[in-house]
């Protein structure tokens, strides 16, 4: 079946850049997402690209997507305390499951 | 426009005993989408909805979950009886098709059950 991948935890500094890596297994992914969640909340999407995309950038988010190694990342620049939460990585697959298939989260911490 | 709402957000029970869960998705939103998010894991689709019809419910554990979506709005999600394994967060979440244009979640409840 699919798979997704992150790393657990990432620990940056307020004004750095934050890296989130993702692997993924599904060659036929559609869209990939990066949804974000703070405590007690639920996932709020930040942002998607389109498999056929290599780049989107919105704002301070850039997403990065290597479909030949099935492997997205995303960059969160001026990274802030306010940043802080858990990230997860999706993919939605055009075959036959056709639903939205989650990595275990990244917990990113933004240091002061 | 108003989020997807649900409720309650926070329920304790025993094990054996039932619950009940409630969702409103966004307005005109066609698909309706219930996860199960276990603690320090990603949600797992539990249900999908179109509409009012069962989309996919191939990773529900029917012998004790059930759900439904009366009109092809609300939903509401059953567990009975419980276990403790069903500890977990549910959440809710819907999007405008099944195109893969982005699902838009609620708050999520969260379950104990001891």
């Amino acid at each position: 079946g699919e798979d997704v991948e992150q790393s657990l935890f990432l620990s940056v500094r307020e004004g750095d850049s934050s890296v989130i890596n993702c692997t993924y297994t599904d060659s036929s992914s559609t869209y990939l997402y990066w949804y974000k969640q703070e405590p007690g909340a639920g996932l709020q999407l930040l942002t998607y690209i389109f498999s056929n995309m290599d780049m989107k950038q919105d704002q301070r988010l850039t997403v990065l997507l290597n479909k030949k190694d099935k492997h997205l990342s995303l960059r969160i620049a001026d990274t802030q305390t306010g940043d802080s939460a858990i990230y997860f990585c999706a993919e939605f697959s055009s075959g036959s499951a056709r639903q939205l298939t989650f990595g275990s989260g990244t917990q990113l911490t933004v240091l002061p | 426009e108003a989020g997807v709402a649900q409720s309650p957000r926070y329920k304790i029970i025993e094990k054996r005993q039932s619950v009940a869960f409630w969702c409103n998705p966004i307005s005109g939103h066609a698909t309706l989408y219930w996860y199960q998010q276990i603690l320090g894991q990603g949600p797992k689709l539990l249900i999908q909805f179109q509409n009012n019809g069962v989309v996919d419910d191939s990773q529900l554990p029917k012998d004790r979950f059930s759900a439904e979506r009366l009109k092809g709005v609300d939903s509401t999600l059953k567990i009975q009886p419980a276990k403790l394994e069903d500890s977990a967060v549910y959440l809710c979440a819907s999007s405008p098709g099944t195109s893969g244009s982005g699902q838009f979640f609620g708050p999520g409840t969260r379950l104990t059950v001891l």
